[in-house]
């Protein structure tokens, strides 16, 4: 079973759509958890951290639910801009380690279409 | 700034040829990673350096070699590369390495590597 899993997708929407994203990771002893999105030949950057109360960014709004180990990124009203892979991405220790190493999931990729 | 810069942008490398990719951050990150990215497949970890010591190895060839001289540099060191060894590699920083809460990392632009 892979550390960290998403739907790979693509989704493809029409612009003022809302899209759901899931994601949902193994180690139950991690910390931290990301949204990244990544542009074609571009690198990763941090879409937003996402907490156990949720949180909202403009359109944008994350979930994290400790106790499925279940991610979930939210956008409302997209725009064509929004089209990218979406990384879902988990920060966890390994055994006897005491730094942590972000793993990403393989991405869910999103077109918005006009 | 949240800035991770990355040299050279492009590499184009033989299988004979030694060559090194520099990463760089003046954020104050303790933590920093290398990734390597096939085409449509998520960033994989190869190493993490924390406060300027290797933590993790993530059964990394020996053809690569990290280095982190200090705490603002990272270098990946490259030898004897095979043609399957030509991706996107990118390079991260963190606050620090605990994976504590919003330890976010900041990458680099990466460097598109081509092993002939």
């Amino acid at each position: 079973r892979k550390e960290v899993e998403q739907d790979p997708g693509p989704f493809n929407v029409p612009e003022g759509a809302t899209v759901a994203f899931n994601c949902t990771y193994s180690n139950s002893a991690s910390q931290s958890f990301f949204w990244y999105r990544q542009d074609c030949r571009k690198e990763p950057k941090l879409l937003m951290s996402v907490y156990s109360s949720g949180n909202e960014d403009g359109r944008f709004t994350a979930q994290l639910n400790r106790a499925s180990q279940y991610i979930s990124l939210l956008i409302r009203d997209s725009k064509l801009s929004d089209s990218a892979t979406y990384l879902c991405v988990v920060n966890a220790h390994p055994p006897s380690s005491n730094t942590g190493k972000l793993i990403f999931g393989q991405g869910t990729t999103l077109q918005v279409k006009p | 700034d949240t800035e991770v810069t990355q040299t050279p942008k492009h590499l184009v490398m033989g299988m004979t040829n030694k060559k090194s990719l520099k990463c760089e951050q003046h954020m104050g990150h303790r933590a920093m990673y290398w990734y390597k990215q096939k085409a449509k497949k998520p960033p994989e970890l190869m190493f993490v350096y924390s406060y300027e010591k290797l933590s993790i190895n993530e059964s990394v060839p020996s053809r690569f070699s990290p280095e982190c001289p200090n705490s603002s540099l990272l270098n990946l060191h490259l030898h004897a590369l095979q043609p399957e060894d030509s991706a996107l590699y990118l390079c991260a920083s963190s606050q620090d390495g605990s994976g504590a809460m919003n330890t976010e990392a900041f990458f680099g632009q990466g460097t598109r590597l081509t092993v002939v």
